[in-house]
């Protein structure tokens, strides 16, 4: 139980274009997502937290208008990357939090950016 | 005051040692306290999470050492595995849900 999906799970995209990603919460309804990004050989950093059906909510220095977020419903949010620069290749990774009560993240596998 | 302090930045044991990784903490707000492990190009996996009103939690081969005077918790990772080798984070979390992230421990298990 508890699983977490994200697709693509690596994207290769040209300067300037738009990418979106998904995460998918499987066999769980998720009323909170969260997004991070990850540097090689560093921490995960939260960007944004998304609960369903309202706007996300967005940690400081996270350009909201740059990457957008929709959790539009209790099993799928999707981060887009818009007008990506190579500074924005990164490993991006949702987790997915039950809105039964419980404190448990459950983290997807990941989608690695890359901006050429 | 958000910050999770975490340490050693990298460990190396031989197979079938204790592994140690320890952390600590200042919000004493914080009310949720999981770790993670990594392996490279994968997300973060839960191991194993204490909530402050116990000192000790165990499953498996994974043991939450909590000390909530001293705002530090720790993981002991018993006989040790060459599997295990991975980033393990450790975390904290409080009314907001949000996760704050240790710097992470690189393991390495020698086999």
């Amino acid at each position: 139980g508890a699983v977490v999906s994200q697709h693509p799970s690596w994207v290769i995209c040209k300067s300037g274009t738009s990418v979106k990603i998904e995460c998918r919460s499987l066999d769980f309804q998720a009323t909170t997502m969260f997004w991070y990004r990850q540097f090689p050989k560093q921490s995960l950093m939260l960007m944004a937290t998304s609960n369903e059906g309202s706007k996300a909510t967005y940690e400081q220095g996270v350009e909201k208008d740059k990457f957008l977020i929709n959790h539009a419903s209790l099993t799928l949010s999707t981060l887009t990357v818009t007008s990506a620069h190579p500074e924005d290749s990164s490993f991006y990774i949702c987790s997915a939090r039950s809105g039964t009560g419980g404190y448990e993240q459950y983290f997807g596998p990941g989608t690695r950016l890359t901006v050429t | 005051q958000q910050q999770v302090k975490q340490s050693p930045q990298s460990l190396i044991v031989q197979k079938g040692g204790i592994s140690i990784i320890n952390c600590a903490y200042e919000n004493t707000a914080f009310d949720y306290f999981p770790w993670y492990q990594q392996f490279p190009g994968k997300g973060p996996a839960l191991l194993i999470a204490i909530r402050p009103d116990v000192s000790e939690k165990k499953e498996g081969r994974f043991t939450i050492s909590f000390n909530k005077s001293a705002k530090q918790f720790s993981l002991h990772i018993m006989d040790s595995q060459p599997g295990d080798s991975a980033t393990y984070f450790c975390a904290a979390s409080g009314a907001t849900n949000k996760l704050i992230f240790g710097t992470g421990t690189l393991l390495a298990v020698q086999p």
